[in-house]
């Protein structure tokens, strides 16, 4: 099994609706990040969260909020999708207690298609 | 300016030879960086990272950093077609803790 798991996998969904994006990971991993990626711009980090009482906004949070259910649990969500949400999305987990060289670990990745 | 910029490519290398890839960053606060590999459709997988100055080796692939010119660069030897994919560098910053990734690097080794 996956230690990172994004539900769904693929979504196709029409503009206007609302949507979320399921991260859940088994690493024990107190920090999770929330990016999108588009062709030729890397990865842009939308949210992210140091422990369940901890969210905080990345470079590009407009149009989207979280919610860190648990510590294990991060999840993303589209209050009313637009098509230029249209992107591939990754959840990711890191480990502080690895100090300044903790690397991220990538669920497979969303990708979402909006009408 | 990006924080951390990389040539998109496609960087096009014959197998059995030495790819070449550079990345450089705007923030003197970065202190560790590191490279993932990104298959087409697939998640980014971590290659290696580097927090000094100098070379560091595993395999195939060596780092370089050299914090004065603020540049990063990794190479790949003997390539293979399966080394065939996007390159990512990324710098952690101190303060936050956050990565930020360079557009990425494609990589296209050719039998």
């Amino acid at each position: 099994d996956a230690d990172v798991t994004q539900t769904p996998r693929n979504r196709i969904t029409k503009t206007g609706k609302r949507i979320m994006l399921e991260c859940s990971q088994t690493k024990g991993h107190d920090r999770m990040y929330w990016y999108r990626q588009d062709p030729g711009l890397g990865l842009r980090l939308i949210y992210y969260s140091f422990d369940v009482k901890d969210i905080n906004k990345g470079e590009i949070s407009d149009g989207y909020s979280v919610s860190r259910q648990a510590q294990a649990k991060f999840s993303l969500s589209l209050e009313s999708a637009i098509p230029n949400q249209t992107a591939l999305y990754f959840c990711a987990t890191s480990d502080p207690r690895q100090g300044s060289n903790q690397p991220q670990h990538f669920g497979d990745g969303t990708r979402l298609s909006i009408l | 300016q990006k924080e951390v910029e990389q040539n998109s490519g496609p960087l096009s290398v014959p197998e059995g030879a030495i790819a070449s890839l550079n990345c450089t960053y705007s923030d003197r606060g970065s202190q560790s960086f590191f490279w993932y590999r990104q298959y087409s459709g697939k998640s980014p997988e971590l290659i290696m990272f580097i927090y000094s100055n100098g070379d560091k080796e595993d395999g195939r692939f060596t780092a370089q950093l050299n914090k004065a010119s603020q540049y990063v660069s990794l190479l790949i030897r003997d390539s293979q077609p399966s080394d065939s994919a996007t390159y990512l560098c990324a710098a952690l910053k101190a303060a936050g803790n956050k990565l930020t990734f360079g557009g990425g690097t494609r990589v296209l080794v050719k039998p």
